[in-house]
């Protein structure tokens, strides 16, 4: 089966630095897409990542490592307009997103 | 950036009423669009893919009669939900790719959204 888990809450402090981490078991890979949403809206993309390593965008990072299924989004400095879900999304082997469950994160002040 | 439009954006229906919506690529051509539904604080299940000239593809669990698609041209593909009822209300989200502008590691692009209640 497919399978992509993330942890579904996270607090963090305006500021500060926070991880969200994915792991994901999917019938093939064809890359990782962090997506942000808040409330009510659509998602829109933060980064991607084919390639083992770390992919950094400004305040936003993300990492992969293919052989241990798993990626992580890095946001630094965070603003309390961060506060939103993150969705990690798997293009598989067909060429289908699947989407994670999401993290919804809460910066607090 | 490549811009997917989604409309309505919210829509009320009745009970055994039918509700269409409608995504366009504005942008660019899609000869793939892709039906999310998403619940309150869950993430999004893919629905259907929505191929330009052919019939979609559902996922499993999907009833295709309930929930038809179109897709006419390369920039609208449209979802009709057929005799609604209030276990259909929820979030629609429809997505694009722009292959040709962004290449083969372009990402998705999503509507606004479609917040579907059926009373």
């Amino acid at each position: 089966g497919q399978n992509i888990d993330q942890p579904t809450e996270m607090t963090a402090t305006e500021g500060a630095i926070v991880q969200i981490n994915c792991t994901y078991q999917t019938s093939g890979f064809n890359g990782l897409f962090w997506y942000q949403q808040h409330a009510g809206e659509a998602p829109t993309f933060l980064s991607y990542n084919v390639l083992d390593g770390l992919e950094e965008k400004g305040r936003f990072s993300s990492f992969l490592s293919r052989s241990k299924g798993y990626s992580y989004l890095l946001l630094k400095e965070l603003q309390m307009k961060d506060s939103a879900s993150y969705l990690c999304a798997v293009r598989g082997g067909t060429y289908k997103y699947i989407f994670g469950t999401g993290t919804r994160l809460k910066v607090l002040a | 950036g490549a811009v997917v439009s989604q409309h309505p954006s919210r829509v009320i229906c009745k009970s055994g009423t039918s509700v269409k919506i409608e995504c366009r690529s504005l942008d660019f051509q899609a000869t793939t669009m892709f039906w999310y539904r998403q619940f309150p604080k869950q993430s999004l299940m893919l629905m259907a893919t929505s191929n330009e000239g052919s019939k979609a593809t559902y996922e499993q669990g999907v009833e295709k009669d309930k929930f038809l698609i179109n897709h006419a041209s390369l920039t609208l593909s449209t979802l009709t939900v057929t005799s609604a009822h209030p276990e259909d209300s929820s979030f629609y989200i429809c997505s694009a790719r722009d292959r040709q502008g962004g290449g083969f590691n372009s990402p998705l692009h999503f509507g606004n959204g479609t917040r579907l209640t059926v009373t």
